[in-house]
């Protein structure tokens, strides 16, 4: 069975950093495309970035790019979301995804909550 | 602002057919993938590419597309299909990825 589990969210000061961390099994962690999508409180899903199997190829949202950083651990199953410079904006849950297609993704954790306030 | 504009709402009597939209200029180009969220719960794959649905997604969904509209089908609605559903594609570069705002679907 395929699980995405996240974690590392939490309460941090805007201008703050936070790194979110996805741990994976149940499936060829390696061979797999992944995204990070978030969602905040009472508003709809937001793509905010997708790596390749190898770590190749990477894109972020236009909204992120330059403070949020992708990353793999292919030997830990591990994905990861390294924030900085945190804006209230980017509170939300954050969902690791398994990239199906490019834009379909078929498997997603429960989501961890990063709230950014003072 | 989203580049896929979804209704913002839709109804549908028990038993009967909705159909939901999604547009986008990049959707002339790549096809629509589209997800249902049910409150407190992570969003879940419904249909995506041509004609694909996931293992264990009933066949009372499905999907279509024409210019720069797809569109997902419920035959049959049920009490339990009452979500969110959200449509997602590429961008215009082909790069990014894209959701669109969501349809509220209240099944009567």
């Amino acid at each position: 069975e395929v699980q995405l589990v996240e974690s590392g969210g939490g309460l941090v000061k805007p201008g703050g950093s936070l790194r979110v961390s996805c741990a994976a099994s149940g499936f060829n962690f390696s061979s797999h495309s992944l995204n990070w999508v978030r969602q905040a409180p009472g508003k709809g899903l937001e793509w905010v970035s997708f790596i390749s199997s190898s770590g190749s190829y990477i894109y972020y949202a236009d909204s992120v790019k330059g403070r949020f950083t992708i990353s793999r651990d292919n030997a830990k199953n591990s994905l990861y979301l390294q924030m900085n410079s945190l804006r209230t904006e980017d509170t939300a849950v954050y969902y690791c995804a398994t990239d199906k297609t490019g834009s379909s993704f078929d498997n997603w954790g429960q989501g961890t909550l990063v709230t950014v306030s003072s | 602002s989203s580049e896929l504009t979804q209704d913002p709402a839709v109804s549908v009597a028990l038993g009967q057919t909705v159909r939901i939209t999604c547009q986008g200029d990049s959707l002339t180009n790549y096809y629509a993938s589209w997800y249902h969220q049910k409150a407190g719960q992570a969003p879940v794959l419904l249909f995506y590419g041509e004609d694909k649905r996931p293992s264990g997604i009933p066949d009372r969904f499905s999907g279509s597309s024409s210019g720069n509209t797809a569109s997902l089908t419920i035959t049959g609605a049920r009490a339990e299909d009452e979500a969110d559903y959200y449509c997602s594609s590429r961008d215009r570069s082909g790069n990014l990825v894209v959701f669109g705002g969501g349809t509220k679907l209240t099944v009567l």
